[in-house]
């Protein structure tokens, strides 16, 4: 399966700044999707990112407010916009492997005070 | 959109016994089930999945079933380990070869007593 180097691991940033997240698998892979998990809970699907085209955002979720970029098959950014409190969660980034297995990145863990 | 209810939320078993975790999933069209392990503060780990062309598929002591009629999958959890101790989510997606995302159950954590 992919291998999906994830950075930072971690952040504490300040309310009103912004953070971007970088996702590098070791093979080149069509789509790339984004969750967040938040504290306790589920992991929610962001969007998916399609190299050459605008990221798909799901139900909750806008492009101002999480911008993604996809610039080639092996790399994504996913960046949370203005950031509040309510941001605080775990990031990860996510690809599908061959025989429909998806791998995770090991996440990114903000916190925003 | 897919919506995937998991239960229970919390499940305690005794060391050796089985454990079984339920999903139920709402869009017919939903073809790819997987099951991850997550220990706290770790990534999610596939531990097995099933495609909605079989039935049941089964991984030394890990086994998972799938109903379609009745759009339900279950995982199964034999001899049971402390190491089995983690939150266990359940999935469905609707593509599967990676086009669309996951949607997620709410997790089951599963306590494993010595």
């Amino acid at each position: 399966s992919a291998v999906i180097s994830q950075k930072p691991s971690r952040d504490i940033c300040q309310r009103g700044t912004s953070l971007t997240i970088q996702c590098q698998v070791d093979s080149q892979v069509t789509m790339m999707f984004w969750y967040r998990q938040q504290p306790g809970q589920s992991l929610t699907l962001i969007a998916t990112a399609n190299q050459g085209s605008e990221a798909t955002y799901e139900s909750g979720f806008v492009i101002d407010k999480f911008p993604i970029s996809r610039p080639n098959l092996t790399f994504s950014t996913l960046t949370v916009s203005n950031m509040s409190p309510e941001d605080s969660s775990i990031y990860l980034c996510s690809v599908a492997g061959d025989n429909y297995g998806y791998t995770f990145g090991s996440g990114t863990r903000l916190t925003v005070v | 959109g897919e919506n995937v209810e998991q239960h229970p939320s919390t499940l305690s078993v005794q060391e050796g016994d089985s454990a079984v975790i339920k999903c139920t999933y709402s869009d017919s069209a939903s073809n790819y089930f997987p099951w991850y392990k997550q220990e706290l503060g770790k990534r999610p780990q596939l531990i097995i999945d099933i495609r909605s062309n079989v039935g049941e598929k089964k991984d030394q002591r890990i086994a998972v079933t799938l109903n379609k009629t009745a759009k339900h999958f279950s995982l199964h959890i034999t001899e049971t380990q402390p190491e089995d101790s983690a939150v266990y989510f359940c999935a469905a997606s609707s593509s599967g070869g990676g086009a669309d995302g996951l949607t997620f159950g709410k997790g089951t954590h599963l306590i494993i007593q010595p």
